[in-house]
C-alpha cells in the first residue's frame, strides 16, 4: 500500500520559516492535503489540493508538491502554530483508501 | 455553522461490540460522503471507513474489514459505525469527518471532536 513519510519533528524560532516534508512514491502525481492538530483537539484542514488554503487559514501557510516530496511551509512562525501536522492523499488503486502521513510535531522555540 | 458531534464511545471488553454515532448539522448531509478516522493514544491518524452520499460506495481499512460496518441515515443526518469483535488495538479516539470529493482527490473537512473507545478487560 502507499506510504507517506514525514519527519517526526521540526523545531523553528518565532518569526522564522518551518518546512514540513511528506515523502511518497511519485507523490507529485497525487493531490496532497494537510491538517493541523493541536493537543486535545480535532484535526483542522490547513491546505488542500497541494496549495489551496481554506477560508480562515492565514496566508502564512502554503504548500507545494513535486516529484517524490510534498511540502507544507509555515512562514513567520508564531507560538500558536505549535502542533502536529499530517499530510494525506487519496489512493485510488484497486482498493481505494485514504492514506495519512506519519505526522510531524512542530515545536516553536 | 457546520457541526459534527460524535457519541457512543466508552469502555468495552475484548470481543465486544459498540456502535458509534455522528450527528451532523449546518449542511446538506445527503450531499456529502462521510468518514471515520481514528487516533490511538499518542499515535497518528488512521483512516477507518468511508461511505458515499447515497451509500453506494463503502470502503474500509484492512485493519477493520469484516469487523466494522459503516452506515448512514440521510433522513436523520446521522452517520454510524458498528464495531464488532473489538480488540485492544482498536482503542482510540474516533473522529467523524465530512468528505470533500473533487475530481480525482478526496479530503476531510471539517472534523468532529471525537469519541473515545477503550477496549480493555
Amino acid at each position: 500500500s502507499y506510504v507517506l513519510t514525514q519527519p517526526p519533528s521540526v523545531s523553528v524560532a518565532p518569526g522564522k520559516t518551518a518546512r514540513i516534508t511528506c515523502g511518497g512514491n511519485n507523490i507529485g502525481s497525487k493531490s496532497v492535503h494537510w491538517y493541523q492538530q493541536k493537543p486535545g483537539q480535532a484535526p483542522v484542514l490547513v491546505i488542500y489540493y497541494d496549495s489551496d488554503r481554506p477560508s480562515g487559514i492565514p496566508e502564512r501557510f502554503s504548500g507545494s508538491n513535486s516529484g517524490n516530496t510534498a511540502t507544507l511551509t509555515i512562514s513567520r512562525v508564531e507560538a500558536g502554530d505549535e502542533a502536529d501536522y499530517y499530510c494525506q492523499v487519496w489512493d485510488s488503486s484497486s482498493d481505494p483508501h485514504y492514506v495519512f502521513g506519519t505526522g510531524t510535531k512542530v515545536t516553536v522555540l | 455553522e457546520v457541526q459534527l458531534v460524535e457519541s457512543g464511545g466508552g469502555l468495552v471488553k475484548p470481543g465486544g461490540s459498540l456502535r458509534l454515532s455522528c450527528a451532523a448539522s449546518g449542511f446538506t448531509f445527503s450531499s456529502y460522503s462521510m468518514n471515520w478516522v481514528r487516533q490511538a493514544p499518542g499515535k497518528g491518524l488512521e483512516w477507518v471507513s468511508s461511505i458515499s452520499s447515497s451509500s453506494s460506495y463503502i470502503y474500509y481499512a484492512d485493519s477493520v474489514k469484516g469487523r466494522f460496518t459503516i452506515s448512514r441515515d440521510n433522513a436523520k443526518n446521522s452517520l454510524y459505525l458498528q464495531m464488532n469483535s473489538l480488540r485492544a488495538e482498536d482503542t482510540a479516539v474516533y473522529y467523524c469527518a465530512r468528505g470533500v470529493v473533487v475530481a480525482a482527490t478526496h479530503w476531510f473537512d471539517p472534523w468532529g471532536q471525537g469519541t473515545l473507545v477503550t477496549v480493555s478487560s
